[in-house]
């Protein structure tokens, strides 16, 4: 059966520091992968997408960006936090592109 | 742009005593509508997609309906385990597909 990890769940961060998240998906081939952002209030919010290894949309201009370095792994990364960049992050998979899986998100605070 | 709106933002219930939860929504061409229910602190969890008007689908007390306009998730007889924020969400049937989500509705039922 197909799986996803994400990590680490939770993480406090200093104004200016690096970030780095990882998601895994087990269990499926060639999947779409996903990062949304979670704030209070605002509902779900795309972040970026992969259809393939090295391809990577971005939907929202931000502090952050991803890579997909492998088939089954994705990457969020900042080089600088920000404020702003707190929230509840998720990665997400999809085959075919019908319906997302989540992961189980990571809580993201910067200080 | 497509669009999904979610109301009551919030619903509070004695344990027993049913509800709807709406979502409205705006696409330009539907592939699907997503119910998905999230407990705090977790990523959201798959309950139903509906594809075409007039379908309905059903799991233990909850059933979701689907127009032309919006959708319905009719919680009858709701447990305490069943509080949650309920997320509903669209893809589109051109263009990248991508899910939009609303802003939930937070559901509480009191025992």
């Amino acid at each position: 059966s197909q799986t996803i990890h994400q990590w680490p769940a939770t993480l406090v961060q200093p104004v200016g520091s690096p970030l780095s998240l990882e998601c895994t998906v087990e269990g499926t081939s060639n999947p779409n992968l996903y990062w949304y952002r979670q704030a209070a209030g605002r509902g779900l919010q795309l972040l970026f997408y992969s259809v393939g290894i090295g391809q990577i949309s971005s939907e929202v201009p931000q502090n952050l960006s991803a890579s997909r370095p492998q088939d089954r792994q994705f990457i969020l990364s900042s080089k600088k936090l920000l404020l702003s960049d707190s929230g509840f992050y998720l990665c997400a998979w999809s085959v075919s592109g019908l319906g997302y899986t989540f992961g189980s998100g990571t809580r993201l605070t910067v200080v | 742009e497509d669009q999904v709106t979610q109301s009551p933002e919030a619903l509070r219930l004695q344990e027993g005593e049913s509800s709807s939860l709406n979502c409205s929504y705006t696409v330009s061409g539907l592939r699907g509508l997503f119910w998905y229910r999230q407990d705090p602190g977790k990523g959201p969890e798959f309950l139903f997609t509906l594809y075409s008007a007039g379908e309905e689908k059903e799991k233990e007390r909850l059933k979701a309906t689907l127009t032309k306009k919006e959708s319905f998730l009719h919680i009858t007889a709701p447990k305490p385990e069943d509080s949650a924020t309920y997320l509903c969400a669209v893809q589109a049937n051109t263009g990248f597909q991508k899910l939009v989500f609303g802003t939930g509705t937070r559901l509480l039922v009191s025992p």
